[in-house]
């Protein structure tokens, strides 16, 4: 079974829509959590983290963490074009030093 | 400010070579990570270091060696080159562990033929 793991979309959504991915992970243990965006031939650049369960909102982005359940997930409300790219999930775990990342999931905003 | 620098951006090597690829970070950071990113999947873990001096394997470590004499800089070493290394590779460094940001280098595409 994989640490982190996400749907690999690709999922397309019309501008102005609210965009939804999710992210479940292994180890309940987890403690800190991390959504990354990387455009096509770029580096990933992080766009939030979170490590308390609930909501956490950055403008047009809310993480949502569920540790009982084990997921994470991101929210793009209002999607734009500029928002097409994958969005990778990241997860620190409870007894290692390592950030493990998911195999990311590939969103398409249509105008 | 430079951040995270990846040397060389593109190489092509031939079956058995070996390279190494070159990571320098500039923000004083204690942990390093080095990925590689096999077409439209996500990041594995080869290699990681919390500091100079200490380095632990990632997820597929396997035909890789890396270092960390210094805290600016963690090499990635590959031995015999064979095609399924063909990848790119990023390296990462942030300064903690839990909630900081890990940023990252611009990747090396390289190729094995």
């Amino acid at each position: 079974q994989k640490e982190v793991e996400q749907n690999s979309g690709p999922l397309s959504v019309p501008e102005g829509a609210i965009a939804s991915l999710n992210c479940t992970y292994s180890d309940r243990g987890s403690q800190s959590f991390f959504w990354y965006r990387q455009y096509s031939g770029k580096s990933p650049e992080l766009i939030m983290f979170i490590y308390s369960n609930g909501d956490k909102e950055d403008g047009r982005f809310t993480a949502q963490l569920n540790k009982a359940s084990q997921y994470v997930s991101l929210l793009i409300r209002d999607s734009q074009p500029s928002d097409s790219a994958t969005y990778l999930c990241a997860v620190i775990e409870a007894a290692g030093n390592k950030l493990t990342f998911g195999g990311g999931t590939r969103v398409l905003v249509k105008p | 400010n430079a951040g995270v620098t990846q040397t060389p951006k593109f190489r092509i090597l031939k079956i058995g070579q070996s390279m190494t690829l070159q990571c320098t970070q500039d923000m004083n950071h204690n942990y390093m990570y080095w990925y590689r990113q096999d077409p439209g999947m996500g990041l594995k873990l080869i290699y990681y270091s919390v500091g100079a001096g200490i380095t632990d394997k990632g997820e597929v470590p396997n035909g890789y060696n890396v270092s960390r004499s210094t805290t600016e800089d963690f090499p990635l070493r590959l031995e015999l080159a064979a095609p399924s290394q063909t990848s790119v590779y990023f390296c990462a460094s942030s300064y903690a562990l839990h909630g900081a940001e890990a940023f990252f280098g611009q990747g090396t595409r390289l190729t094995v033929v």
